[in-house]
């Protein structure tokens, strides 16, 4: 069985300023695929990066990366230069056998 | 492009009532899934199927049914409505690729109020 825990219900950040959502997961697979997803006010589901568990190499995307301890099964995301339209819920996910398992969720909140 | 469109996205139903939740993709995707999203808890995974004719149970199945007679489309019913069933639900599709690195296309979601 898979769980991810995001302990951190809210956090808030000062726009251009960075931030890093936490998330710790536990799995028995070998072979299993990390994401964070964005969920904003509208409820649609955006991808925001993704993490393959046998690459060494932290994913990035643009002003979004993750810092990935396999050993210590942690898998946070860092929010450079936030912007306004970065507010929204984030979840942390991973994939093992096509079947999705979600964390809580961080609502993130971003002040001008 | 549509991707995967549910229907409706808003419903209040009386308990014990019946209802389908729809759910239908356009990208010919073999895998396609249901979860229900209530505060503090993320999504949590109802049943799935992995190509027509082919479902099974997640998590949290129980008081649900599905179906999968095309690839397109993926129906969520609901028995007997009970206020435990009050939830936001997604579908979500995915290509079969054998690997597990590829991004699931949700719908826009579907508040249920049961009262």
């Amino acid at each position: 069985a898979q769980t991810v825990t995001q302990s951190q219900p809210e956090m808030s950040v000062q726009e251009a300023e960075t931030v890093t959502l936490s998330c710790t997961y536990d799995t028995s697979e070998s072979d299993y695929y990390l994401f964070w997803y964005k969920q904003p006010p509208s409820r649609q589901m955006i991808l925001v990066i993704r993490q393959e568990a046998y690459k060494q190499q932290n994913a990035t995307e643009n002003r979004f990366s993750v810092n990935f301890q396999k050993a210590a099964k942690s898998f946070s995301l860092k929010i450079s230069d936030s912007q306004l339209g970065d507010a929204a819920m984030y979840f942390c996910v991973n994939n093992a056998g096509n079947m999705l398992t979600f964390g809580g969720g961080t609502r993130l909140m971003v002040k001008p | 492009n549509a991707g995967v469109t549910q229907t409706p996205k808003f419903q209040v139903l009386k308990t014990g009532q019946s209802m389908t939740l729809q759910c239908a993709q356009d990208m010919n995707h073999e895998y396609m899934s249901w979860y229900r999203q209530d505060p503090g808890m993320g999504l949590r995974l109802i049943h799935y199927s992995v190509g027509a004719g082919i479902t099974d149970q997640g998590e949290v199945p129980n008081g649900y049914n599905v179906s999968r007679s095309t690839t397109e489309d993926f129906p969520l019913r609901l028995l007997s409505a009970a206020p435990s069933q009050t939830s936001v639900y997604f579908c979500a599709s995915s290509p079969k690729t054998g690997r597990w690195d590829t991004e699931a296309f949700f719908g826009q979601g579907t508040r249920l109020t049961v009262v």
